[in-house]
């Protein structure tokens, strides 16, 4: 069965600095998906992020950056240079790549920058 | 409009009522979710139609009840609802017909949901 674990449940940095949440996922399909999404208080989740098991190199978009490993089925989420407006939940989710609509999310991790 | 809306934000019933959720997406998608987020535990995958057939029904109870008349439209009708029901109920769109791709969802921002 598909399992995705985010350890931390919360995490603070600093304004301007670099943070990484850890997402470990387990899967037997060989073809699956890795999204991050952000959820700010406002309740709605906005897709940041997303890697496909069979892509060679890390995804980024802008700020965020994948760190994907795929040996270690791992998948964490950097980003640089955090603003104030950076703090959410931020909850890594999976999908099966063969097919199928379902997607599976961590509990999440809430980050908190500082000023 | 834009994205994904949804109606009403906040919903307070009692266990004998019915009530419905509504949530439209302007975007032109295919594929509507609905999902539901408790405190403390992972987003829950409810229901999911891919032009405007049901295709994941994820062992969510009778009570629950969905109904997707056009790609645009999803509703989700609630009737003898129990307390552990009240939750955040978001729903979500995304383009793609048959699923396993690389499509992000577009969430709406939810119907906090509480049942007295």
């Amino acid at each position: 069965a598909q399992k995705i674990t985010q350890t931390q449940p919360g995490m603070f940095v600093q304004e301007k600095e670099a943070v990484t949440l850890d997402c470990t996922y387990d899967t037997s399909d060989p073809s699956y998906g890795l999204f991050w999404y952000k959820q700010p208080s406002s309740g709605e989740m906005i897709f940041l992020i997303y890697q496909g098991s069979y892509d060679q190199q890390n995804a980024t978009e802008g700020r965020y950056s994948l760190n994907f490993q795929k040996a270690r089925k791992s998948a964490n989420l950097v980003i640089s240079a955090s603003q104030l407006g950076d703090s959410a939940m931020y909850f890594c989710a999976m999908r099966d790549g063969t097919g199928g609509f379902k997607t599976i999310f961590g509990a999440g991790t809430r980050l908190f920058v500082k000023a | 409009e834009t994205g994904v809306t949804q109606t009403p934000r906040h919903l307070v019933m009692g266990m004998t009522n019915k009530k419905s959720l509504k949530c439209e997406q302007h975007l032109g998608h295919n594929a509507m979710y609905w999902y539901k987020q408790s405190a403390k535990k992972p987003l829950e995958l409810m229901f999911v139609y891919s032009l405007e057939e049901r295709v994941e029904n994820n062992s969510v109870p009778s009570r629950f009840s969905p109904e997707c008349p056009n790609s645009s439209h999803l509703f989700l009708h609630l009737h003898t609802l129990q307390p552990e029901d009240s939750a955040l109920y978001l729903c979500a769109s995304s383009q793609e017909v048959v699923g396993g791709g690389d499509n992000e969802q577009f969430f709406g921002p939810g119907t906090r949901l509480t049942v007295l």
